[in-house]
């Protein structure tokens, strides 16, 4: 079955770039999306088809995707965005199955 | 405003039959696949499974397979996940999840757009 790894945790500074990488084989032939989730609360979808934004979410969350490696980039951080991240794709090769990375802890210094 | 409603919490014992239901409003139910996720306590999110509220048609992933049932009553607007013997590793936050699709059309690549707001399901001796 096909596997997401992203880093556990991410540390960054107020103002400063925060970068949460989700790994997967070949995974740039797949399309990615990002969830945010704060503590008590559902996820919420941030980023879609690797770059998109949905209405509401700020200019400041983008998304890229190549290689084996996706990236959810978050700039100018704020308080705000202390949250787990989760990357999420679908496995074509076994039915549709969804996949999510096991999650990443931004925090915000 | 577009939305899924879930049931509330609940307490079973092991062995106990469960359903939960997942409600939604504000769109044409029947033009979006709802998938259902688990998340255990302080751990990450965990696709189970979805349904094709138009025809009932629904797959699963292999780790729930055959312990839990995706259902859906268009009538209502409502999708339910269900077991028949509860363990009490069926503890867990449980979400409904809508996907995307565009236009009417759903795609195996869609995200999910609208979560509902999570069935706590606590399973104790």
């Amino acid at each position: 079955s096909y596997v997401l790894t992203q880093p556990p945790s991410v540390s960054v500074a107020p103002g400063k770039t925060a970068r949460i990488t989700c790994g997967g084989n070949n995974i740039g032939s797949k399309s990615v999306h990002w969830y945010q989730q704060k503590p008590g609360q559902a996820p919420v979808l941030v980023i879609y088809y690797d770059s998109d934004r949905p209405s509401g979410i700020p200019e400041r969350f983008s998304g890229s995707n190549s290689g084996n490696t996706a990236t959810l980039t978050i700039s100018r951080v704020e308080a705000g965005d202390e949250a787990d991240y989760y990357c999420q794709v679908w496995d074509s090769s076994s039915d549709h199955r969804g996949v999510f990375g096991g999650g990443t802890k931004l925090t915000v210094l | 405003e577009v939305q899924l409603v879930q049931s509330g919490a609940e307490v079973k014992k092991p062995g106990e039959s469960l359903r939960i239901s997942c409600k939604g409003s504000g769109y044409s139910f029947t033009s979006y696949w709802i998938s259902w996720v688990r998340q255990m306590p302080g751990k990450g999110l965990e696709w189970m499974g979805r349904i094709d509220p138009s025809d009932s048609y629904t797959n699963y992933s292999p780790s729930f397979q055959g312990h839990v049932t995706i259902s859906a009553d268009k009538s209502i607007s409502t999708a339910y996940l269900q077991w028949s013997s509860l363990k009490a590793s069926d503890t867990a936050m449980y979400y409904c999840a809508r996907h995307s699709c565009t236009n009417g059309v759903c795609s195996p690549s869609d995200a999910f757009d609208i979560w509902g707001q999570g069935t706590m399901v606590t399973v104790s001796s």
